[in-house]
């Protein structure tokens, strides 16, 4: 069965206190990984898409990597601003399926 | 601003009472999508089109009908709402069913109760 699992749930980091959060993924075939950004009642918004192991993208202070089995979202020197839930979604080969994980839920502290 | 918009953002229903949740985009994305987020879970997907006068099913259909008479809108109809639709809905598009570089564009949600 296709599963996506993020962790951790729950993340508390100081300002300027680099970590990451990892998805992973067991699909019978990828497409393509998203990250997405939630913030408080809001709906999800679009950060990277990735496709093939090895493959990265940046944005500011976010850098998303892929390996085979999962992905990364390395948070350099965080600031309050980048406290928000983040989620991950694959795309699999064939079908319209847009698989979600539950999220990381983000607090930086001033 | 181009987006996808959502009405209402509040609603509290009667169990067995029916409602229609709105969503319009003017990005003339051909592929659009309900979603429902609960606690503990993922976002599901409920229905889907790749457009106009197309439709399918998604994960979680059963309790909810859409129709796609045009390219800007994708309504979701509860028929006879229940306790367990309680939940946060959201609308997305993208030009596209896979979505690819530009991901999903979602709206702000609706937020459903029902009593």
């Amino acid at each position: 069965e296709d599963q996506v699992t993020q962790s951790p749930e729950a993340l508390r980091l100081q300002e300027g206190e680099s970590s990451s959060l990892n998805c992973s993924y067991t699909v019978s075939g990828l497409r393509g990984l998203f990250w997405y950004r939630q913030d408080p009642g809001k709906g999800p918004e679009f950060l990277f898409t990735l496709y093939s192991a090895g493959e990265e993208k940046e944005k500011e202070r976010l850098k998303a990597t892929l390996t085979k089995k999962e992905s990364f979202l390395h948070i350099t020197a965080p600031k309050p601003e980048d406290s928000a839930t983040y989620l991950c979604a694959v795309s699999t080969s064939g079908t319209y399926k847009y698989i979600f994980g539950t999220g990381t839920r983000l607090k930086v502290l001033a | 601003n181009a987006g996808v918009t959502q009405t209402p953002k509040f609603q509290v229903l009667k169990t067995g009472q029916s409602m229609t949740l709105q969503c319009a985009q003017d990005m003339n994305h051909e592929y659009m999508s309900w979603y429902r987020q609960d606690p503990g879970m993922g976002l599901r997907l409920i229905h889907y089109s790749v457009g106009a006068g197309i439709t399918d099913q998604g994960e979680v259909p059963n309790g909810y009908n859409v129709s796609r008479s045009t390219t800007e809108d994708f309504p979701l109809r509860l028929l006879s709402a229940a306790p367990s639709q309680t939940s946060v809905y959201f609308c997305a598009s993208s030009y596209s069913l896979m979505a690819g570089e530009y991901g999903y564009t979602f709206g702000s949600g609706t937020r459903l109760t029902v009593v």
